[in-house]
């Protein structure tokens, strides 16, 4: 069965402090990876996809990095509202048009 | 402005009622799908559906059902057969249905409590 696991579930950082998300998977043809954030009490935004390991993407303070069996998401000098759930989910060879999402990770930045 | 909307935002039910979530959109997608999210969890899959008139059961389908009569609409009935129905539910979309992207759209999610 696939599996997204993602570390730590929680995060509480202080304003300016970088620090990494990361986002382990299990599947077999991996066709994508994708990163969202999710506000309280709201739908996810989609922010990243990465398909090839090696990629890399930027938006802002937030980079995005895939290897094999894992992706980071790389927040550099974090902002309050950088505070938010952040997702990652997987597209598997075999399951067509069905993400598979991980747990999360609640990032809290303090000023 | 494009986007999808989930009504109603907050519900409550009591114990053996089925209620039903709306969601429309008008992004012209395809495709579309019901998650559902409990606490601290990430999104399970609950049904989609890639074509009018057509739809597939996603990872917890039972005690949920669903229609899509309308490209724009795909509403979710929680039944009474729901045994833990109280939930945050997501509708999304995505466009150019088939082909190999993540980017789902997502409205604003329903919560519902079970009185």
């Amino acid at each position: 069965e696939d599996q997204v696991t993602q570390s730590p579930e929680a995060l509480r950082l202080q304003e300016g402090e970088s620090s990494s998300l990361n986002c382990s998977y299990t599947v077999s043809g991996l066709r994508g990876l994708f990163w969202y954030r999710q506000d309280p009490g709201k739908g996810p935004e989609f922010l990243f996809t990465l398909y090839s390991a090696g990629e890399e993407k930027e938006k802002e303070r937030l980079k995005a990095t895939l290897t094999k069996k894992e992706s980071f998401l790389h927040i550099t000098a974090p902002k309050p509202e950088d505070s938010a759930t952040y997702l990652c989910a997987v597209l598997e060879g075999a399951a067509g048009n069905k993400l598979t999402f991980g747990g999360g990770t609640r990032v809290l930045v303090k000023p | 402005d494009g986007g999808i909307t989930q009504s109603p935002k907050y519900l409550f039910r009591k114990e053996g009622q089925n209620v039903t979530l709306s969601c429309e959109q008008n992004l012209n997608h395809d495709a579309m799908y019901w998650y559902r999210q409990d606490p601290g969890q990430g999104l399970r899959l609950i049904y989609y559906s890639q074509i009018v008139n057509d739809f597939q059961k996603g990872d917890i389908a039972e005690g949920y059902s669903v229609s899509r009569e309308k490209k724009e609409s795909f509403p979710l009935t929680v039944t009474s057969a729901q045994k833990n129905p109280t939930a945050f539910y997501l509708c999304a979309s995505k466009g150019l249905a088939g082909v190999i992207t993540g980017e789902l759209f997502f409205g604003e999610g329903s919560r519902l409590t079970v009185l």
